[in-house]
């Protein structure tokens, strides 16, 4: 069956402006998470959904960064007036809640210039 | 907080050869899952292996397996027969096992497997 899928793949964008990034997760999977890595490091957790709510948005790091999840499947992670440091791969995954393998998405690798 | 601690930024190993990648953690839970992730030029992560933290017994995926020394806090991947495709970047992850599900990743190492 299809895996996660991301879109875009890449975006650059301009120092300001406002992005979405977008998540397509397994059919069924009522777990989802983004995840953000920055160049040579490991992912970090950003924010977990569990059906339409977002059960831990503890690792959004400011009030820029928001994401929706409205029907319990796609999920759209939005940041408002970008900034350089924000550029970075963002990863999501999902998961069934009875299985704790978590499936990753290709990710989108963000430009902020 | 939980930490997770990958010392070696780089490894190579000559094609059918062992290789054996180290990862420490930190935490004060008793019940959690451990993970090792590869993640190729792609960017696709993708599970390798995991390693619930109540069983003794070491996991075991074909060419990988781990050495799991839940006293030290110690988790490292040893795989054998290396090939070309084991390429990559390889991450060590934590995870509860309670309600917060999310993963706590080491900094990588980059394993180059030499023709």
């Amino acid at each position: 069956g299809a895996g996660v899928s991301q879109t875009p793949s890449n975006k650059v964008t301009e120092k300001g402006k406002y992005v979405e990034l977008r998540c397509d997760p397994i059919s069924g999977h009522t777990a989802l998470y983004w995840y953000r890595q920055s160049l040579g490091q490991g992912p970090e957790f950003l924010i977990y959904f569990q059906g339409t709510g977002a059960a831990d948005d503890s690792g959004l790091p400011n009030d820029r960064f928001f994401a929706v999840r409205p029907e319990g499947s796609v999920s759209t992670l939005k940041i408002q007036r970008t900034e350089r440091g924000d550029s970075a791969v963002y990863l999501c995954a999902s998961s069934d809640s009875s299985y704790n393998e978590q499936f990753f998405g290709p990710g989108t690798r963000l430009t902020v210039l | 907080a939980q930490t997770v601690t990958q010392s070696q930024p780089e490894m190579s190993v000559q094609e059918a050869e062992t290789v054996t990648l180290s990862c420490t953690y930190d935490t004060s839970e008793n019940n959690y899952y451990l993970f090792w992730y590869k993640q190729p030029p792609s960017r696709q992560m993708i599970l390798v292996i995991r390693q619930e933290a109540y069983k003794q017994q070491n996991a075991t995926e074909n060419r990988f397996s781990v050495n799991f020394q839940k006293a030290a806090k110690s988790f490292s991947l040893k795989i054998s027969d290396s090939q070309l495709g084991d390429t990559a970047m390889y991450f060590c992850a934590f995870m509860h096992s309670g309600s917060a599900r999310q993963l706590t990743f080491g900094s990588g190492t980059q394993l180059t497997v030499l023709p």
